[in-house]
């Protein structure tokens, strides 16, 4: 079965440093990739995703992700984090017409 | 558009008794989605609708569990009888099939407890 795998379960920063957030899917055919959020007590918003072409993706709020199809991997980067961006960060592929999602990084920034 | 729509936000039962969560998509989409969110299995996609019709329901957990999409603009997913480990967060979602983003509008969530 495809699979999403997120590498960290809970990620702690200082306002102002850069975030990476790592993501790997098991699928290898072509595949469409998400980087949804969800901000305490809230739903899941969609920050950025990729279909095809550059794969170097921008999304809201500066947040930005690499697709590197070699390494099955599709990781979420921000430069310098802010308070506000403290949150729960879900990876997603969709494959066929089924959205399958990590199990999330809490991102905890600190002010 | 109001969004996805989700009632109740929350909903606090004993063990036993029949839950009902109710959702109404954004309007003009025909892909509608179940998921549950705990923390132990993170998000999970339970069912999801295409045109009011049930296309994978590989994600429900048990016979407890149905979903139903009787029009285009309600859902239901019922449980009954509940259990304290469905107490989990259910998320409603819904797409058009015409949008080429694939992207999924989630709806508030429903937060049951089952005592």
């Amino acid at each position: 079965a495809q699979s999403v795998s997120q590498h960290n379960h809970h990620v702690i920063l200082s306002e102002a440093a850069s975030l990476e957030l790592g993501c790997n899917y098991s699928y290898g055919g072509t595949v469409n990739l998400f980087w949804y959020v969800q901000y305490p007590g809230q739903h899941l918003q969609l920050l950025l995703k990729y279909f095809s072409g550059d794969p170097l993706v921008k999304g809201i709020k500066g947040f930005e992700a690499e697709f590197i199809k070699s390494k099955f991997s599709f990781n979420l980067r921000k430069p310098s984090v802010q308070w506000s961006d403290t949150a729960e960060y879900f990876c997603a592929v969709l494959y066929g017409q089924n959205f399958v999602f990590g199990p999330g990084t809490r991102l905890s920034v600190l002010p | 558009d109001a969004g996805v729509i989700q009632s109740p936000r929350h909903e606090v039962t004993e063990m036993g008794q029949e839950v009902t969560l109710r959702c109404k998509p954004i309007s003009g989409h025909d892909y509608l989605f179940w998921y549950r969110q705990t923390m132990m299995r993170g998000l999970e996609l339970l069912i999801y609708f295409n045109n009011n019709v049930p296309i994978d329901d590989s994600g429900m957990p048990e016979d407890r569990f149905s979903a139903k999409m009787p029009n285009a603009s309600f859902s239901t997913l019922k449980i009954q009888p509940s259990e304290p480990r469905d107490s989990a967060v259910y998320f409603c979602a819904s797409r058009s099939g015409l949008a080429a983003s694939y992207e999924q509008y989630f709806g508030p969530g429903t937060r049951l407890t089952v005592t």
